[in-house]
């Protein structure tokens, strides 16, 4: 069964470091997403991102945030200058565009770790 | 914010029934019922969604009122793999919300007991 993967599982960085994080998505999907995870808190949406360009943003995908689709199959998430607050599980997500079906399909996700 | 009131934690013994309340009160026309779940720390899984219908998969069943004011996630036979964060969320499915972003409560917490 197809799967989102992503890389690295974990991530251990220093404050004002820059960090890229990278997910392939289910290979005939067209919307991509990022979500992070604070540690004990919810799932909170940052991104989608479809047609090469930002769909939706949260207001926590500040100017330090950026997605790329550098080819046909990596989905990145760079952030320009880790805070300690930053450290979180990521998720990267997929979903195809057929009508009334939006499921989405979520990686394993990287724990970033910000000392 | 989430549109959907959970109870926050709930426990069922290993072989019987999870039956998962969800209170969506406020639920439009066009919204559409989802569930994920999500196993410690994992990527969030996609369990099942509805609009007004009762449906099942092979992961399980998923019961609306006809008022769709609330719904039940019901795992028929519940294992220990099925102890995590169970979330109800609900969303348009026009092809205007395609790509847009899923909000997340904080869920039940499933614990499925031996």
């Amino acid at each position: 069964e197809p799967e989102v993967t992503q890389t690295p599982s974990h991530q251990v960085t220093q404050m004002g470091q820059e960090v890229i994080l990278r997910c392939v998505p289910i290979s005939n999907h067209l919307y991509f997403y990022w979500y992070r995870q604070i540690l004990g808190q919810k799932v909170e949406f940052l991104v989608s991102f479809y047609n090469n360009e930002i769909s939706e943003k949260s207001e926590i995908f500040d100017d330090q945030f950026s997605v790329e689709r550098p080819d046909g199959s990596n989905f990145t998430l760079k952030i320009r200058s880790t805070k300690l607050e930053d450290s979180a599980m990521y998720f990267c997500a997929s979903s195809e565009s057929r009508p009334f079906s939006y499921e989405q399909y979520f990686g394993p996700g990287t724990r970033l770790t910000v000392t | 914010d989430a549109k959907t009131t959970q109870p926050p934690s709930m426990d069922c013994a290993e072989g019987r029934a999870a039956n998962l309340p969800c209170n969506h009160s406020t639920i439009s026309g066009n919204e559409y019922v989802y569930w994920y779940r999500q196993i410690h720390s994992q990527g969030p899984q996609y369990i099942i969604h509805g609009l007004k219908n009762n449906e099942t998969n092979e992961m399980a069943s998923l019961i609306i009122t006809e008022d769709r004011k609330s719904s039940t996630l019901i795992l028929p036979h519940a294992t220990l793999r099925d102890t995590a964060v169970y979330y109800c969320i609900v969303r348009e499915g026009t092809s205007s919300q395609a790509g847009t972003a899923l909000i997340f409560g904080k869920g039940t917490t499933l614990s499925v007991s031996s």
